[in-house]
């Protein structure tokens, strides 16, 4: 089993629907957790962390499941500009540099 | 402030040749990070370096050599370039082991 693994999609929804990504990650003792957003041929950049309560910023909402290992990404009307590929990202914790794992990537596209 | 730079932006060399690339931050960061992007892959880590003067190996450190003298710059060297090295190679920086912030990437073509 992969240490973090992702659908790679490609998503591919009509401009203002819901669409939601999961990411399952094998190392239990994780300790932070985030997703990144990739456009094409461009670099990663921080779109949020994951916490255990949960998190909301805008349109999009991110969870963490500790019980069954996974965290997951919720765009609400999605918007063509949201059309990109979703990295997420699993820090054992502490020391642990080396260790940030990184998803493979989900491609979502986003159609007028 | 300009972030996290990287020169070249894109590199083709033949097999045997060597090159260094260079990444340079502006953000007083002590981590900083090469990693490598292959299709469909995730971002594998090559070498990482907590402050100036140290490095380590990452995931994927093969082939490659790294040096970090001054605490802002990060360099990724091969020695003889192999036609597996072909990839995009992304450095960041980070204040701690959170978040990272990226450099646009090298696109390396190795014939």
């Amino acid at each position: 089993r992969k240490e973090v693994e992702q659908d790679p999609g490609p998503f591919n929804v009509p401009e203002g629907a819901t669409v939601a990504f999961n990411c399952t990650y094998s190392n239990s003792a994780s300790q932070s957790f985030f997703w990144y957003r990739q456009d094409c041929r461009k670099e990663p950049k921080l779109l949020m962390s994951v916490y255990s309560s949960g998190n909301e910023d805008g349109r999009f909402t991110a969870q963490l499941n500790r019980a069954s290992q996974y965290i997951s990404l919720l765009i609400r009307d999605s918007k063509l500009s949201d059309s990109a590929t979703y990295l997420c990202v699993v820090n054992p914790g502490y020391s642990s540099a080396s260790k940030i794992i990184f998803g493979s990537g989900t491609r979502l596209s986003i159609r007028p | 402030n300009a972030g996290v730079t990287q020169t070249p932006k894109f590199r083709v060399l033949k097999t045997g040749q060597s090159m260094t690339l260079l990444c340079a931050q502006d953000m007083n960061h002590e981590y900083m990070y090469w990693y490598r992007q292959d299709p469909g892959m995730g971002l594998r880590l090559i070498h990482y370096s907590v402050g100036e003067g140290t490095t380590a190996k990452g995931e994927v450190p093969d082939g490659y050599n790294v040096s970090r003298l001054k605490k802002q710059n990060f360099l990724l060297g091969l020695e003889s370039a192999a036609p597996s090295q072909t990839s995009v190679y992304f450095c960041a920086s980070s204040y701690s082991e959170y978040e990272q912030y990226f450099g646009p990437g090298t696109r390396l073509t190795v014939t």
